[in-house]
């Protein structure tokens, strides 16, 4: 079975403080796997992919997340929260059996001053 | 480049009534791809298209959706009747080469309201 399950519905950071939004994965294919940032009112916007080369991915803005096959996750990272970054995240897997991609349920993120 | 359009932003209608979006995709991206975003179920595809043509409509959800995909720069997605759970925000997207699995593009959405 393909699925994505992000941990968190909501997380919520202080500006300045290291984000962490946890992504776990099932497939019975080598993942591809990517996170997507939705600014309200937005489309959704690729943050990185990961498609097997090097574990650590590095995106834009500062967001890296690390593929960890043992455990199943992609989590996503950033040592310094910026204000900018309060959107809605969401961890995406390329189903290779579906040739389709499957969202996870989304985390809101939330920056304070 | 403008990046994938859609049209209109917003659109509200009563029960019964036909609904068309409408999308322009980024020039030069042979795939187009159809999602709809509600709290209920996340994002959700309906249909793709590679060169204008439907791969994959099993997202669908029944046969009052149609989309079509005419030419390489338009395409439309319709229900007739539309109905209040159709209710949502429809995403167009693009992508260019390599399918799904290639970063896709996507427009800023319309939020549909059926009444």
């Amino acid at each position: 079975a393909q699925s994505v399950t992000q941990l968190d519905s909501h997380v919520s950071v202080s500006e300045g403080t290291p984000v962490l939004l946890r992504c776990n994965y099932s497939s019975s294919y080598s993942p591809s796997l990517f996170w997507y940032v939705q600014h309200p009112n937005k489309g959704l916007q690729l943050l990185l992919k990961y498609t097997s080369a090097a574990t650590l991915v590095k995106g834009i803005n500062g967001f890296e997340a690390e593929f960890k096959k043992s455990e199943t996750s992609f989590h996503l990272t950033k040592p310094s929260a910026h204000m900018s970054d309060a959107a809605e995240y969401f961890c995406v897997l390329f189903s290779g059996g579906y040739n389709k991609l499957i969202f996870g349920a989304g985390t809101r993120l939330a920056v304070h001053p | 480049d403008a990046g994938v359009i859609q049209s209109p932003r917003h659109e509200v209608t009563e029960m019964g009534q036909e609904v068309t979006l409408r999308c322009k995709p980024i020039s030069g991206h042979d795939y187009l791809f159809w999602y709809r975003q509600t709290m209920m179920r996340g994002l959700e595809l309906l249909i793709y298209f590679n060169n204008n043509v439907p791969i994959d409509d099993s997202g669908m959800p029944e046969d009052r959706f149609s989309a079509k995909m005419p030419n390489a720069s338009f395409s439309t997605l319709k229900i007739q009747p539309s109905e209040p759970r159709d209710s949502a925000v429809y995403f167009c997207a693009s992508s260019f080469l390599g399918g799904p699995q290639n970063e896709q593009f996507f427009g800023p959405g319309t939020r549909l309201t059926v009444l």
